[in-house]
């Protein structure tokens, strides 16, 4: 069946700009994460959502980021007035209930000139 | 908090030579591990966990790790890596705690470079 797709693949914007960035997660997966992954770096939670449950907005590093999610359908992550130093690839991993396992998505590799 | 520590940022080898590459973590709580892969220009792939049970745990692609909670590591392991192996691991860990969210705590990575 199908993964989680992400788009988009490569995103340059200029700095001041704001961005969106989706997720599609596989179809009857209730919980989404974004993780953020800095050039040499590990990856970095940001947001999870499960269900239809208030999501854990805990790893979000600064009122900038925001992301949305309609019941357990598409996700949307959004940086307003971006930096330089959001450059990195944003990437969304989705899981079915029960489970431990998370299935991520090829990432959206944002640059920010 | 949790934090991993995967302390070689890359390791090359030769095709079908021996490869260790080290995870170790530090968690005031109980934590479930993980390695994933991530090939090129693709999505992190799930390559073994361990949850319970025998410390000793085998994944996809004849990798194993061994849990060892008293060093706090959890090394992968491949007696003999295949160029195919070429990729970036990643070593994670989560609390085993209800309502956690599943949340990953991650290392940064290890570069697997396989040579001819």
């Amino acid at each position: 069946g199908a993964g989680v797709s992400q788009s988009p693949s490569n995103k340059v914007t200029e700095k001041g700009k704001d961005v969106e960035l989706r997720c599609d997660p596989i179809s009857g997966h209730t919980a989404l994460y974004w993780y953020r992954q800095r050039l040499g770096q590990g990856l970095e939670f940001l947001i999870y959502f499960q269900g239809n449950s208030a999501p854990d907005k805990s790893g979000l590093p600064s009122d900038r980021f925001s992301a949305e999610r309609t019941g357990e359908s598409v996700s949307t992550l959004t940086i307003q007035r971006t930096q330089q130093e959001d450059s990195a690839v944003y990437l969304c991993a989705s899981r079915p209930t029960g489970t431990y396992e998370q299935y991520f998505g090829p990432g959206t590799r944002l640059t920010v000139t | 908090a949790q934090s991993v520590t995967q302390l070689d940022s890359q390791v090359p080898v030769f095709e079908e030579a021996p490869v260790e590459l080290r995870c170790n973590y530090s968690s005031s709580v109980s934590v479930y591990l993980f390695w994933y892969v991530q090939y090129p220009n693709q999505g992190l792939q799930l390559l073994l966990k361990y949850l319970s049970g025998s410390t000793l745990v085998k994944g996809i692609n004849g990798f194993e790790a061994e849990f060892n909670k008293s060093q706090t590591s959890f090394h992968l392991r491949k007696p003999s890596v295949h160029i195919s192996d070429t990729a970036e691991y990643f070593c994670a860990v989560r609390p085993i705690l209800t309502g956690g969210g599943n949340k990953l705590t991650f290392g940064t990575g290890t570069q697997l470079k396989v040579e001819l």
